[in-house]
């Protein structure tokens, strides 16, 4: 089955950096584009990032652009979120999800992780 | 680019229907066909109800139903049960290539 598993959440200071990974199982993910969506506590969703599966092209949110870089490393199934100088309104739960189709990208999310917390306090 | 607008919440009796509406503009819910619905419970990652403005994934049962006029896009639930009290996410792909969701739904089934 599809398994998306995030990591590396945690408490970060402002202008500090962390960088999220989501390993993925369950298909072959090097078919398929990916994408961060962020949550804030107790707000809506707001799209982050997508990446095509072949990684050739990526695509950002304006609140995030130039400070995130999605990556991706298809030989370990393994997508990333690069987040530099990280803002108090960067806090938030982040998830990766999986494009529905295959190839590129049709913003469709078709499986979510279980999403993994980024606390930026100082 | 701006959220696209959906009531802050809507309920009903279990066995009723329900719609929830997303506006949007020309630029995304209007301009293209790529609107989804998610469902969110409490605590839980959020799961694709509808795609491709009426589809519906395997396994999404189908008193779950999309549809779209001009800038506003809808979702129906029919014959409401207690487990489809949630939040609801409504998204659209935009001119800019990016993704734009909606700011939610609170259903609450009385």
């Amino acid at each position: 089955q599809v398994q998306l598993v995030e990591s590396g959440g945690g408490v970060v200071q402002p202008g500090r950096s962390l960088r999220l990974s989501c390993a993925a199982s369950g298909f072959t993910f090097s078919n398929f584009g990916m994408h961060w969506v962020r949550q804030a506590p107790g707000k809506g969703l707001e799209w982050v990032a997508a990446m095509w599966s072949d990684g050739s092209n990526n695509y950002y949110a304006v609140s995030v652009k130039g400070r995130f870089t999605i990556s991706r490393d298809n030989s370990k199934n393994t997508l990333y979120l690069q987040m530099n100088s990280l803002r108090a309104e960067d806090t938030a739960v982040y998830f990766c999800a999986r494009d529905r189709r295959g190839g590129d990208l049709k913003f469709q999310l078709d499986y979510w992780g279980q999403g993994t917390l980024v606390t930026v306090y100082s | 680019q701006s959220a696209l607008t959906q009531p802050a919440s809507v309920s009903g009796s279990p066995g009723q229907s329900i719609t929830i509406s997303c506006t949007g503009t020309s630029g995304d819910v209007g301009g293209y066909n790529y609107v989804s619905w998610y469902q969110q419970h409490p605590g839980k990652a959020p799961k694709l109800m509808i795609y491709y403005v009426s589809d519906r994934p395997s396994g999404v049962s189908n008193r779950f139903s999309g549809s779209k006029s001009g800038n506003t896009a809808s979702l129906t639930i029919s014959g409401l049960q207690a487990e489809d009290e949630a939040d609801y996410y409504c998204s659209s792909y935009t001119s800019s290539t990016t993704l734009v969701f909606g700011g939610g739904t609170k259903l609450t089934v009385l």
